[in-house]
C-alpha cells in the first residue's frame, strides 16, 4: 500500500528559483493538504483542497501556490524561493475534509 | 491561528514507566487527534476522539477528550524503546472550518 508519495525527498535550492513539490495519493481521498514543519512551531497548514478542482488558503499561504487538477495529485509551488521557506514540507490527505489526515514522509527543502 | 499548548515539551523516562502528556486549547474543539512522528518520517495517526469525555485505547496507548472540550490527554503504559518519537496533538473547531491545528509536540526518550 503506497498511501502518499512525496517527491523529491530532499532538495537544496538557490533563492529566487522556482520549485514544485509533488504529492500523489492512491487512496482516492477527497481532501489533501500541505503543511510545513519548523522546529518549535509544529505543523502549520499552507494550503488545502477539499475536493478536486477546489483549493483554499491555510494559516501560512504567502509565497506558495497549489493546484488540484485531479483527485490524486496536489503539487505545491514556490514561485520564487526565499530562505525563510527552508523547512520540512508534508503532504497529507483525508477521506473527507473533517476526517483524520494521513501524512507522507515529507520533503526537506533548504533555500540558500 | 488557534493556540494549542502541548506539554511537556520533552520527557526522558525509564523503560517500563508510564507516560502522560496533554494538550490544551484556547477554543472549544469538536475533534482531537494524536499522532506520533518518527525521525525522517511523517506523523502517523494513533487515536482520534470525537466526543467530550470519550476515552479511546490503541494497545498501550489511551487518549481522552476532556470534558471541557478544551483539552486532551494521551497516556502510554509500560513504555518500550520503540515508543521513542515526537507525539503531536491536533484539534479542530467548527469556528475554523475543517482546518486542524497542531501542537508543538512532546519529544519522548525511553531509556532501556
Amino acid at each position: 500500500i503506497a498511501g502518499i508519495t512525496q517527491a523529491p525527498t530532499s532538495q537544496i535550492l538557490a533563492a529566487g528559483r522556482r520549485m514544485t513539490l509533488r504529492c500523489t495519493q492512491d487512496m482516492r481521498h477527497n481532501a489533501m493538504y500541505w503543511y510545513r514543519q519548523d522546529l518549535g512551531l509544529g505543523l502549520r497548514l499552507i494550503h488545502y483542497s477539499n475536493t478536486a478542482g477546489t483549493t483554499g488558503k491555510g494559516e501560512v499561504p504567502d509565497g506558495y501556490s497549489v493546484s488540484r487538477a485531479n483527485t490524486d495529485d496536489f503539487p505545491l509551488t514556490l514561485a520564487s524561493a526565499v530562505p525563510s521557506q527552508t523547512s520540512v514540507y508534508f503532504c497529507a490527505s483525508s477521506h473527507g475534509s473533517n476526517q483524520p489526515q494521513h501524512f507522507g514522509d515529507g520533503t526537506r527543502l533548504s533555500i540558500l | 491561528g488557534q493556540q494549542l499548548n502541548q506539554s511537556p515539551q520533552s520527557m526522558f523516562i525509564q523503560e517500563g514507566e508510564d507516560v502522560s502528556m496533554n494538550c490544551t486549547s484556547s477554543s472549544i474543539f469538536n475533534t482531537w487527534l494524536w499522532y506520533k512522528q518518527d525521525p525522517g518520517e511523517g506523523p502517523v495517526l494513533l487515536i482520534a476522539l470525537y466526543k467530550a469525555g470519550e476515552l479511546t485505547s490503541n494497545g498501550r496507548l489511551t487518549a481522552q477528550f476532556g470534558i471541557t472540550r478544551k483539552d486532551s490527554f494521551l497516556n502510554i503504559s509500560a513504555s518500550i524503546p520503540s515508543d521513542v518519537g515526537i507525539y503531536f496533538c491536533a484539534g479542530r473547531t467548527i469556528n475554523t472550518g475543517n482546518q486542524f491545528y497542531f501542537g508543538t509536540g512532546t519529544s519522548l526518550t525511553v531509556i532501556p
